[in-house]
């Protein structure tokens, strides 16, 4: 079974700073797929950011961008040029396709605040 | 169109009321997921139903009953709840298969149970 791990329950960040946000898991699965989303108050689960597991190459989505290290399988975001709208609760989550569709696991989340 | 719709947004029912949740999409998803979201916890996964048909049921008690009538819509039926039961129920859709990965969704109902 697949286990996402996020060490920081809480962080918060000056508006235009920079901050990332820790994500570590565990699997035996070789082919696999990693993701960020975020869930503001709004509830809505908003995709962020997504890395493939085959990609060496991390993926970059405007202002933010990941730090993926398979081997250590270990998967951060980082969000540049932080702004107010950036406040949410920040899921990483691991998934896998399979006929079904998709399963996901989610790790517990980190609540990011952006202070003005 | 990249909506996942979810009704009500808000319920509260007593533990002796039936009462049903809505979603609906129409992107063409034949993959759609009921999440349930305890307060400050992640989604933990339901069902899934794929082509129409559940696949997966993640041994939720049989007080929580889904059902999918067509490919655009996925119900959440709901009776005798326990008032453990409260929580954001979310619901999500996706393709199945040729590499995509994107999963869609709803705002999610927040359910009281009384």
């Amino acid at each position: 079974a697949q286990t996402v791990t996020q060490s920081q329950p809480e962080m918060s960040v000056q508006e235009a700073e920079t901050v990332t946000l820790s994500c570590t898991y565990d699997t035996s699965e070789s082919n696999y797929y990693l993701f960020w989303y975020k869930q503001p108050p709004s509830r809505q689960m908003i995709l962020v950011i997504r890395q493939e597991a085959y990609k060496q190459q991390n993926a970059t989505e405007n202002r933010f961008s990941v730090n993926f290290q398979k081997a250590a399988k270990s998967f951060s975001l980082k969000i540049s040029d932080s702004q107010l709208g950036d406040t949410a609760m920040y899921f990483c989550a691991f998934m896998k396709l399979d006929i079904y569709g998709q399963n996901f696991v989610f790790g517990p989340g980190t609540r990011l605040s952006v202070l003005p | 169109d990249t909506e996942v719709t979810q009704t009500p947004k808000h319920l509260v029912m007593g533990m002796t009321n039936k009462k049903s949740l809505k979603c609906e999409q129409h992107m063409g998803h034949r993959a759609m997921y009921w999440y349930k979201q305890k307060a400050k916890k992640p989604p933990e996964l339901m069902f899934v139903y794929s082509y129409e048909k559940l696949s997966i049921n993640e041994s939720v008690p049989s007080r929580f009953s889904p059902e999918c009538p067509n490919s655009s819509l996925l119900n959440l039926h709901l009776h005798a709840l326990q008032p453990e039961d409260s929580a954001l129920y979310l619901c999500a859709s996706s393709q199945i298969g040729g590499g995509n990965t994107e999963a869609f969704f709803g705002q999610g109902t927040r359910l009281t149970v009384v």
